[in-house]
């Protein structure tokens, strides 16, 4: 079935650095890919909506121009955070659509800052 | 734009009892709605779904229904086992728009 490559799966970062994290459809084109973000104990909650070629389009309360969304292909979709600062370490996960009517995850990334 | 709602926010049930998720959601277009098991520490994963033209669905001890009238859906498991004990979470979705999530319940099953 269709996969999601998303790398990598765990990464601690010191404060004040930058955290790119890939989202790759190994067998179908990703024309969307969702991008979540889950606080310990806490349910997913939407990031921002990619479109290959077009800015992404952020939730209300997310900084656009901390996490940085580029999808420049249709199997690429990247998450950049800058400056990650401790309240940024979260489980954060991609999401794309397959097919007509198919999803799938991405393996998620969990980011820890120190 | 759509929400989802989810009771009990815990649960424990005794082993080999059933134990039942409920949620709710406000938008009726919605069409696709996956229950996810995640365990402490991994991924979010997929246990089984269903899509609003069907009002039930079974998978071995669990199941789902929807009441698309009164817009909710169940999950069912039974005969619980000690392995069962996890957050699980509701989704729902309408093709071409982004998951929305219920808020968990966090599963015990009680030896």
């Amino acid at each position: 079935g269709a996969v999601v490559s998303q790398h990598p799966s765990r990464v601690i970062c010191k404060s004040g650095t930058s955290v790119k994290i890939e989202c790759r459809s190994l067998d179908f084109q990703a024309t969307t890919m969702f991008w979540y973000r889950q606080f310990p104990k806490k349910s997913l909650m939407l990031m921002a909506t990619s479109n290959e070629g077009s800015k992404a389009t952020y939730e209300q309360g997310v900084e656009k121009d901390k996490f940085l969304i580029n999808h420049a292909s249709l199997t690429l979709s990247t998450l950049t955070v800058t400056s990650a600062h401790p309240e940024d370490s979260s489980f954060y996960i991609c999401s794309a659509e397959t097919d007509l009517n198919g999803y799938t995850f991405g393996s998620g990334t969990r980011l820890t800052v120190v | 734009g759509e929400n989802v709602e989810q009771h009990p926010s815990t649960l424990s049930v005794q082993e080999g009892d059933s134990a039942v998720i409920k949620c709710t959601y406000s938008d009726s277009a919605s069409n696709y709605f996956p229950w996810y098991k995640q365990e402490l520490g991994k991924r979010p994963q997929l246990i089984i779904d269903i899509r609003s033209n069907v009002g039930e669905k079974k998978d071995q001890r669990i199941a789902v229904t929807l009441n698309k009238t009164a817009k909710h859906f169940s999950l069912h498991i039974t005969e619980t086992q000690p392995e069962d004990s996890a957050v699980y979470f509701c989704a729902a979705n309408l093709y071409g728009q982004n998951f929305v999530f219920g808020p968990g319940t966090r599963l015990s099953v009680l030896p």
